[in-house]
């Protein structure tokens, strides 16, 4: 079976960084994605990681360690619209590329 | 583009019932999935459909069903709902749900049952 750890809440301050962690135990690996999600709306695609690195787009990076199973997602210069909900999913290889997710990150971001 | 669609957006049901959620995918895309988004279990998968053929399900009872028409357009269908079944329904699409591929997200049904 896949398991995916994140932590449930994490808070931080308007301007700072935040990095959200994400840990997991599949059958496999075929990409790891990252989602936003505002309190009653649609997950948004926010990154894709299928090889290791760091992947940067704006504020927002996303690392990948196979090896580890470990991922995070990096937010700099926080502004108060990116608390939310943070989403990690994994998609296995070998079969169905459905992607498996985790509970999500609530992050809150305060002045 | 048109991004997904859902309806309805809101719905009431007692136990028992049965109801029948609609979603509208992407224009060119022919992968539809459905999860069940609940604050305790997250976001569940139920299943996917891909040319009017169900090709992937999640561990969800048989009360949980759908099919998908021939212009992608996708049908999830609850029979007799429990208390249990009150949640976030969202359905994701694709271009064809193979490797690589973005899912993209409608804005979700809410379903509760009274």
């Amino acid at each position: 079976g896949q398991n995916i750890d994140q932590p449930t809440e994490m808070t931080a301050t308007e301007g700072a960084i935040v990095q959200i962690n994400c840990t997991y135990q599949t059958s496999g690996f075929n990409g790891l994605f990252w989602y936003q999600q505002h309190a009653g709306e649609a997950p948004t695609f926010l990154s894709y990681n299928v090889l290791d690195g760091l992947e940067e787009k704006g504020r927002f990076s996303s690392f990948l360690s196979r090896s580890k199973g470990y991922s995070y997602l990096l937010l700099k210069e926080l502004q108060m619209k990116d608390s939310a909900s943070y989403l990690c999913a994994v998609r296995v290889s070998g079969g169905s590329y459905i992607p498996t997710f985790g509970r999500g990150t609530s992050l809150i971001v305060h002045p | 583009k048109a991004g997904v669609t859902q309806t309805p957006r809101y719905l009431i049901k007692t136990r028992g019932q049965q109801v029948t959620l609609s979603c509208s995918p992407i224009s060119g895309h022919r992968s539809v999935s459905w999860y069940q988004q609940t604050p305790g279990q997250g976001l569940q998968f139920l299943f996917e459909y891909f040319s009017e053929t169900q090709r992937n399900k999640g561990n969800f009872p048989g009360r949980f069903s759908g099919r998908q028409f021939s212009n992608s357009r996708s049908e999830m269908n609850v029979s007799t709902l429990e208390l249990g079944d009150s949640a976030l329904y969202l359905c994701a699409s694709s271009l064809s749900g193979t490797a690589q591929e973005t899912q993209y997200f409608g804005p979700g049904t809410r379903l509760l049952v009274l």
